[in-house]
């Protein structure tokens, strides 16, 4: 079945610097790719629509200069937490539409802490 | 304002017994329903669907009932097993379009043998 690859599994940077995740569809193109956040014990909230050739589509509260997406290729997405600050600890998930029953696949999740 | 919600946190139910998660949505453009399984530091795991021009979707254990008018779901699980323990999502979509999931809060669930 369609994969979603997401690399790095778990990072740990300091403040003020910045991270880049990178979520991969594997035997199938994305032209769009969703990036989830979910802080411990709450839902999957949606951060941003990315689409491939095209600027990102942020949700309403989220920095899109704090977080940049790119989405250079249809098989690749990128989010980099820039400046990154403790509160942004977070566990963030990456989707993307690939058909089939479910219609979405996940990637396996990066859980940044900011020390 | 939550468009999709999971009223229960936590259900513990016995192995071999019926467990039974429930969800409400109040869009009523969404027309695609799905329910992820989650364990902690993984990405959800696609359990079952349905589409909102059937009423029931079953798949081995796990059947999933939809009820349009009041707007509910519910994600039957028969008989449960240990194994089954986890945080399950309910998740609606409205299909026409690249359109993202919306999540429920989830309900932890603890099968207990």
């Amino acid at each position: 079945g369609a994969v979603v690859s997401q690399h790095p599994s778990r990072v740990i940077c300091k403040s003020g610097t910045s991270v880049k995740i990178e979520c991969r569809s594997l035997d199938f193109q994305a032209t769009t790719m969703f990036w989830y956040r979910q802080f411990p014990k709450k839902s999957l909230m949606l951060m941003a629509t990315s689409n491939e050739g095209s600027k990102a589509t942020y949700e309403q509260g989220v920095e899109k200069d704090k977080f940049l997406i790119n989405h250079a290729s249809l098989t690749l997405s990128t989010l980099t937490v820039t400046s990154a600050h403790p509160e942004d600890s977070s566990f963030y998930i990456c989707s993307a539409r690939a058909g089939g029953v479910s219609g979405y696949t996940f990637g396996s999740g990066t859980r940044l802490t900011v020390v | 304002d939550q468009q999709v919600k999971q009223n229960s946190p936590s259900l513990r139910v016995q192995e071999g017994r019926i467990s039974i998660l429930n969800c409400d949505y109040t869009n009523s453009m969404f027309d695609y329903f799905l329910w992820y399984k989650k364990y902690p530091a993984e990405g959800p795991t696609f359990l079952i669907s349905i589409s909102s021009i059937k009423d029931k979707n079953e798949d081995g254990r796990f059947t999933v009932f939809l009820n349009k008018s009041a707007k509910h779901l519910s994600l039957h699980i028969v008989p449960s097993q240990p194994g089954d323990s986890a945080v399950y999502f309910c998740a609606a979509s409205a299909r026409s379009g690249n359109t993202p999931l919306v999540f429920g809060k989830g309900t932890r669930l603890s099968v207990i043998a």
